[in-house]
């Protein structure tokens, strides 16, 4: 079945480092894939979208690109703050728009 | 607009009690979803409906889990008997019919002592 695979946390950053997280998925077809966040406190919320491969999904100064030859979608910002800090989930949905999340990875940001 | 509303917030139960969690998704949005999330671990899906029809509920496991969507608007995700390894958030979220971006509710934290 399909499945995601992200990097293990938790990751300690200090203020304008660059983040990367790794996301790599299993599919039988050619999914949409999405990287979700959970800020303290709050619900899960859409951060970004590629629906089809070389797609560069982009939002807040995260990005990421569908890698089709990789199975990839990682994660990306050029300088984070502290209000980034937050469990991030690589998901990916095929036809049925059910989506499969990755374990999440946990991010935190120091002055 | 309103986001996809989910009570109660915190519920802490004994092992074979019962305990029922509610969700009022977004107005408009046909298809619902329930999720447990584990400590840990990513969302796992238990339920999708798609206005008062069950959509898939494979993932549910259905000797003590049950739900259901009375007229196509608020839902309810019932446990009875819970088990300890129930404890975590359950997670509601809706969206428009063929739309990949789901509308999460805050979750409900379940703990079975």
């Amino acid at each position: 079945g399909d499945s995601v695979t992200q990097m293990e946390g938790p990751v300690t950053l200090s203020e304008e480092a660059f983040l990367t997280i790794n996301c790599t998925y299993t599919a039988t077809g050619y999914p949409s894939l999405f990287w979700y966040v959970q800020y303290p406190g709050e619900g899960l919320q859409l951060l970004l979208k590629a629906t089809k491969a070389d797609d560069k999904g982009s939002n807040k100064g995260f990005e990421a690109t569908y890698r089709k030859e990789t199975t990839s979608f990682h994660l990306e910002k050029g300088s984070v703050q502290v209000s980034d800090s937050a469990v991030y989930f690589c998901a990916l949905s095929d036809d049925d728009y059910k989506l499969s999340f990755g374990a999440g990875t946990t991010v935190t940001v120091r002055a | 607009e309103a986001g996809v509303a989910q009570s109660p917030r915190y519920k802490i139960i004994e092992k074979r009690q019962s305990v029922a969690f509610w969700c009022n998704p977004i107005s408009g949005h046909a298809t619902l979803y329930w999720y447990q999330q584990i400590l840990g671990q990513g969302p796992k899906l238990l339920i999708q409906f798609q206005n008062n029809g069950v959509v898939d509920d494979s993932q549910l496991p259905k000797d003590r889990f049950s739900a259901e969507r009375l007229k196509g608007v608020d839902s309810t995700l019932k446990i009875q008997p819970a088990k300890l390894e129930d404890s975590a958030v359950y997670l509601c979220a809706s969206n428009r019919v063929r739309s990949y971006e789901q509308y999460f509710g805050p979750g409900t934290r379940l703990t079975v002592t």
